[in-house]
C-alpha cells in the first residue's frame, strides 16, 4: 500500500489563488519532503520538513507538518500558470535510505 | 545544485530486445543511487537501490534478471531491461543522493520513456 496518500488527485484553480494539497502517511518518518513533476519530466525537490518541525517557509511555498495525525500540507499561494504540474509528498523512513512517494496531486493552473 | 543525466530520454525498440539506460552524477559523487519507474498518471514506484561497487538491492516483486542493475563508478549507474516485453514499457526515472546529504533529499534525472513494440 502507498506510504503517501494524497489529495486532491487534482486540482484546478485560476492564477493567482492559492492552491492547497494534502499527504497522509503511515508510519513515523524521519522527514517528509515535498517534489514537483512537470509532464513527462524528471521530479524536482521543492522542500524538506523534519519530524520535529511543524511549518517550514520557501518563497511562496509553506508547508505543515502534523505528526499526531501523519499528515502534511503544502500551500502554493499566488499560484501562476508555471506551477502547473504533478506534486508528490515523500517520506523518509527507518534506516534513512529510501524515499517512498505519494499518489501526487495534479494541479492546474488556468489563466 | 547537483545535476544527474539520463540517457536515453526515449526508446523505442522491438519485444525481444534489451535496452540500456545510463545515469550519471554530473558534478557530484553518488553512493547510492535509485531506479524509480512511472506508469502514465501515477507515482513513483521504487524498483531497486543501486550501490557504488555492490549487488544493487530490488524491491519486492522486482524481477531482477529482467531488470539489470549496474553501479560500477560513483558517478554512473545503469539499468538494462533484458528481454523486453510491450508490459515493459514505462517512464523510468534515476535518482541520486550527494554522499554529504543525511536528509534523503534526492536528485532526480529527466526520466527515459521506453516503448516496447
Amino acid at each position: 500500500s502507498q506510504q503517501g496518500e494524497e489529495d486532491p488527485q487534482a486540482l484546478s484553480i485560476q492564477e493567482g489563488e492559492n492552491a492547497t494539497m494534502n499527504c497522509s502517511y503511515k508510519t513515523s518518518i524521519n522527514n517528509l519532503q515535498w517534489y514537483r513533476q512537470n509532464s513527462g519530466r524528471g521530479l524536482v525537490h521543492l522542500i524538506l520538513i523534519r519530524s520535529n518541525e511543524r511549518e517550514k517557509h520557501s518563497g511562496r511555498l509553506r508547508v505543515t507538518l502534523d505528526t499526531s495525525k501523519k499528515s502534511s500540507s503544502l500551500l502554493i499561494t499566488a499560484s501562476r500558470a508555471a506551477d502547473t504540474a504533478s506534486y508528490f509528498c515523500a517520506t523518509l523512513t527507518g534506516g534513512g535510505n529510501k524515499l517512498t512517494f505519494g499518489t501526487g496531486t495534479q494541479l492546474k493552473v488556468e489563466l | 545544485g547537483a545535476v544527474v543525466s539520463q540517457h536515453p530520454s526515449w526508446v523505442i525498440c522491438k519485444s525481444g530486445t534489451s535496452v540500456k539506460i545510463e545515469c550519471r552524477s554530473l558534478d557530484f559523487q553518488a553512493t547510492t543511487m535509485f531506479w524509480y519507474r512511472q506508469f502514465p498518471k501515477q507515482s513513483l514506484m521504487l524498483m531497486a537501490t543501486s550501490n557504488e561497487g555492490s549487488k544493487a538491492t530490488y524491491e519486492q516483486g522486482v524481477e531482477k534478471d529482467k531488470f539489470l542493475i549496474n553501479h560500477a563508478s560513483l558517478t554512473l549507474s545503469t539499468l538494462t531491461v533484458t528481454s523486453a516485453h510491450p508490459e515493459d514499457s514505462s517512464f523510468y526515472i534515476c535518482s541520486a543522493r550527494t554522499l554529504a546529504s543525511n536528509t534523503g533529499e534526492l536528485f532526480f534525472g529527466e526520466g527515459s520513456r521506453l516503448t516496447v513494440l
